[in-house]
């Protein structure tokens, strides 16, 4: 079973709706969160980046939220643009000796439609 | 600002033949990840050093080996490749004392045939 699970798997929606992302994980311990865009092809690109003791992030129209007690993150994307059509995997890290190491999470992959 | 190296960007391999990947990591950067990621796949992680030592071991093939140098770049040797070897292979990195954000660089495409 992966440490980080995400859902949905797949997500469509149209151009200006908004929509929201979630990961699950169970890694302990748990350093910080990260959400991913991934173009296919491309490297991931960092959207946020949360620790233990931040609830929310926002980056532009991106918003990520934090319950470290539920061990819960969501991703939510505002006035969705074609561009947004992408990827998302959310990332734990956790600490192991003497680095981090990253568990990435199954991701979703979103199609914004015209 | 100076992002992350990878070399080759592409390369085409025949079955049962070898590769060698390189990755120069940002300047000051300690830590070096090694990612796979297979057609419509996420990136799973194969391998780390940190300050030349092998710091962490994923899903990492026993044909395949890696080395951090003491430039801290970093070569993935892929010996007696296979079809299923053809992914993009993505190098990350990172320094230690800092946000722990992992740098990822533009990847290579290996292609065996």
């Amino acid at each position: 079973k992966n440490q980080v699970e995400q859902s949905p798997q797949s997500l469509i929606i149209l151009e200006g709706k908004n929509c929201t992302l979630q990961c699950n994980y169970t890694v302990s311990p748990f350093s910080n969160l990260r959400w991913y865009k991934q173009d296919t092809g491309r490297g991931p690109v960092s959207l946020t980046i949360m620790t233990f003791s931040e609830n929310t992030k926002s980056n532009g129209r991106y918003t990520a939220t934090l319950d470290a007690d539920t061990k819960q993150s969501s991703l939510h994307i505002t006035a969705s643009q074609l561009s947004d059509s992408a990827s998302y995997i959310c990332v734990v890290s956790a600490p192991t000796s003497g680095t981090y190491k990253y568990i990435f999470g199954t991701g979703t992959r979103l199609k914004v439609l015209a | 600002a100076a992002g992350v190296i990878q070399s080759p960007r592409h390369l085409i391999k025949e079955k049962r033949e070898t590769a060698t990947l390189k990755c120069y990591p940002i300047p000051r950067h300690d830590t070096v990840y090694w990612y796979q990621q297979g057609p419509g796949q996420d990136p799973q992680f194969l391998i780390s050093f940190y300050e030349k030592m092998q710091s962490d071991k994923g899903s990492i093939p026993d044909r395949f080996s890696a080395q951090q140098f003491s430039d801290y770049h970093s070569e993935l040797n892929m010996s007696s490749l296979e079809l299923g070897d053809s992914a993009l292979y993505f190098c990350a990195s990172s320094h230690r004392t800092e946000t722990y954000e992992q740098y990822f660089g533009p990847g290579t495409r290996l292609t065996v045939t």
